[in-house]
């Protein structure tokens, strides 16, 4: 999950399977939770949102998972293959957007 | 292709001396915003903009300064650069609708020595 370390926290997955990458938030005002994607080199990219109103929220290959009561966020990816292979961060929005730190998602083959 | 471009990728510069790095975005979009991004400390805004000639400052906006006299531009200043602003910055646009949904550059790596 997210950390304030200087270290990113790493996850490692087998190709093929599912991915979960979780996060933190604060802010319980936030109304919308965001996931980003950062390839090497490249300037992040959107995933999916999910309102604060929301439990659950699915894209292609992705859904985005948000337990208010706990103040969690997670990010699945089914069937995980290289290309996933990137930082991810989560972020939230109240007045403005406040991003986390990242987790790297490393691909075994 | 809708995209965000900064200029330059890649600068190496001494301090004190003024620099410009600057972002243009070609999707028509009101909301645009500079971050750096340094290991351990993820994104940081700098500023944003929310239309032609309003800005606010960000998180951290000490030493830096922008501009938006144009929708589609948005430059971003080092009046005096220094080695602690040795980092990656980002340019991002996006609709005021959806602010949650950035659109990013690809990076400007930047070194003060």
């Amino acid at each position: 999950g997210e950390s304030v370390g200087l270290h990113l926290p790493t996850l490692s997955v087998q190709e093929g399977d599912n991915s979960i990458i979780n996060c933190a938030y604060s802010n319980s005002a936030s109304d919308y939770f965001i996931w980003y994607k950062q390839e090497s080199g490249k300037g992040p990219q959107f995933i999916i949102d999910i309102r604060s109103n929301m439990d659950k929220r699915q894209g292609q290959r992705v859904t985005v998972l948000l337990n208010k009561t706990v103040k969690h966020l997670s990010l699945q990816i089914a069937a995980t293959q290289p290309g996933d292979s990137a930082v991810y961060f989560c972020a939230e929005r109240d007045d403005k957007i406040i991003f986390g730190k990242g987790t790297r998602l490393h691909i075994l083959p | 292709e809708a995209q965000v471009t900064q200029n330059p990728r890649y600068l190496i510069t001494v301090t004190g001396k003024k620099l410009t790095v600057t972002c243009s975005q070609n999707m028509n979009h009101e909301y645009m915003s500079w971050y750096r991004q340094d290991p351990g400390l993820g994104l940081r805004q700098i500023y944003y903009s929310m239309n032609v000639e309003v800005t606010d400052k960000g998180d951290v906006p000490e030493g830096y300064k922008v501009s938006r006299k144009e929708k589609r531009n948005f430059p971003l200043i080092l009046e005096s650069p220094s080695p602690n602003q040795t980092s990656l910055y980002f340019c991002a646009s996006s609709s005021l609708r959806t602010v949650y949904e950035q659109y990013f550059g690809p990076g400007t790596r930047l070194t003060v020595t």
